[in-house]
């Protein structure tokens, strides 16, 4: 089982549309970290949120960690063909853990 | 700085062979880990370092050695390999100021293990 959950598993949307994926846990995490990983590449981290409550603003992406430090969402606004790609969260504890990912196709 | 990178980008194995999966960092970063990366089930950690002579198990550490004798480099040993290793792996340098561990990750390796 995983100890990070993400959902959707798989998300495919057209250009322009608004979309959520979500990170849940019952463990707490000193911090959370969400990537975006193209095909054949590593992942390439795009937030590390700390604060319960915490909001980063990254161009159209926003990210929310939650209250008690278990669970975060990412959200795209007008999606674009170029934020195709694989959306993983982690989190920092004793040791780094990921969740599964969301696997994001825009289409144009 | 050419970041994190990992050689081989392929390997193909068979069942009992070892080999080493090189990693280096130029960011003089003090962490490094080695994860593994399977269909569904995202990134597990295998073995990290916190330091040049220090290292530690991670979720996954069975069937891999790792040492640290430098701060740029943390090879990844397969002693004997399994088919249940086929897998990408990944290794990452980072660092943590206070806000949280910001890793850097490496371009990956392919290995397919017959």
């Amino acid at each position: 089982t995983q100890l990070l959950e993400q959902s959707p598993q798989f998300l495919s949307i057209q250009e322009g549309e608004n979309l959520t994926v979500y990170c849940n846990s019952s463990s707490v995490f000193s911090s959370l970290q969400w990537y975006r990983q193209e095909p054949g590449e590593g992942p390439v981290l795009l937030v590390t949120v700390v604060t319960g409550g915490e909001v980063k603003k990254l161009k159209r992406l926003t990210f929310q960690f939650g209250d008690a430090r278990k669970d975060s969402s990412l959200h795209i606004t007008a999606a674009q063909t170029g934020d195709t790609g694989l959306y993983l969260c982690a989190g920092e504890g004793n040791d780094m853990r990921f969740g599964a990912g969301t696997r994001l196709t825009v289409k144009p | 700085n050419a970041g994190v990178t990992q050689t081989p980008k392929f390997q193909v194995l068979k069942t009992g062979q070892s080999m080493t999966l090189q990693c280096a960092q130029d960011m003089n970063h003090e962490y490094m880990s080695w994860y593994r990366q399977d269909p569904g089930m995202g990134l597990r950690l295998i073995h990290y370092s916190v330091g040049a002579g220090i290292t530690d198990q991670g979720e996954v550490p069975n069937g891999y050695n790792v040492s640290r004798s430098t701060t740029e480099d943390f090879p990844l040993r397969l002693l004997s390999a399994a088919p249940s290793q086929t897998s990408v792996y990944f290794c990452a340098s980072s660092y943590s100021d206070g806000r949280g561990e910001t890793q850097y990750f490496g371009p990956g390796t392919r290995l397919l293990v017959l």
